[in-house]
């Protein structure tokens, strides 16, 4: 079966760093998205990674290993408003989004 | 309207009745999906179209219907609403539909069925 694994809820401080992780076994691997979602609100492009390494935009980055299936996204200088769900996405051999169940990042000041 | 649009934000239906859940996008995308999303659950596809004029069957199909008469519009249809379709649900485009591309939500309707 296709699974992705995040953790369910991460807490961190404002202005600090969080890592969040995402682990996946799916059938083939055409690239993997980032999306933010606030309570309430539907789900917003954050990133796309097809290829190893890291993609850097803002205070935002994300990191992809295709031979550990295996992807974070980086949040730097944390603000009050990154309080939302961040949902991992991989797309398999048929090109079809296999989601994650999303984390919940709560933010204290 | 700019992006997405979905009607109604939300409702609460009696279990047995027909639904029609109304999205439409005004950025000429070729394809559309329907989602639904329930807590601990990731995103699960119901239905989804390529073009106007075809559509296929998601991850959970059962007991939900689609048509795609045009490239703005993308209707869901539940015949006879059952408990377990309470949830929220998300129509998104994207571009082609090659699956390499951003998908964009619309705001969301959520369901009740009692």
């Amino acid at each position: 079966g296709q699974n992705i694994d995040q953790p369910t809820e991460m807490t961190a401080t404002e202005g600090a760093i969080v890592q969040i992780n995402c682990t996946y076994q799916t059938s083939g691997f055409n690239g993997l998205f980032w999306y933010q979602q606030h309570a309430g609100e539907a789900p917003t492009f954050l990133s796309y990674n097809v290829l190893d390494g890291l993609e850097e935009k803002g205070r935002f980055s994300s990191f992809l290993s295709r031979s550990k299936g295996y992807s974070y996204l980086l949040l730097k200088e944390l603000q009050m408003k990154d309080s939302a769900s961040y949902l991992c996405a991989v797309i398999d051999s048929n090109y079809q989004l296999i989601w994650g169940a999303g984390t919940k990042l709560i933010i204290k000041p | 309207i700019a992006g997405i649009t979905q009607a109604p934000t939300s409702q609460i239906l009696a279990a047995g009745r027909r639904m029609t859940l109304r999205c439409t996008q005004d950025m000429r995308h070729n394809a559309m999906y329907w989602y639904r999303q329930d807590l601990g659950l990731g995103l699960r596809l119901i239905h989804y179209s390529n073009t106007a004029g075809t559509t296929g069957k998601g991850e959970v199909p059962d007991g939900y219907s689609v048509s795609r008469a045009n490239t703005d519009d993308f209707p869901l249809t539940l015949a006879s609403a059952v408990p377990s379709q309470t949830s929220v649900y998300f129509c998104a485009s994207s571009d082609t539909g090659t699956g390499q591309e951003t998908q964009y939500f619309g705001p969301g309707t959520r369901l009740l069925v009692l």
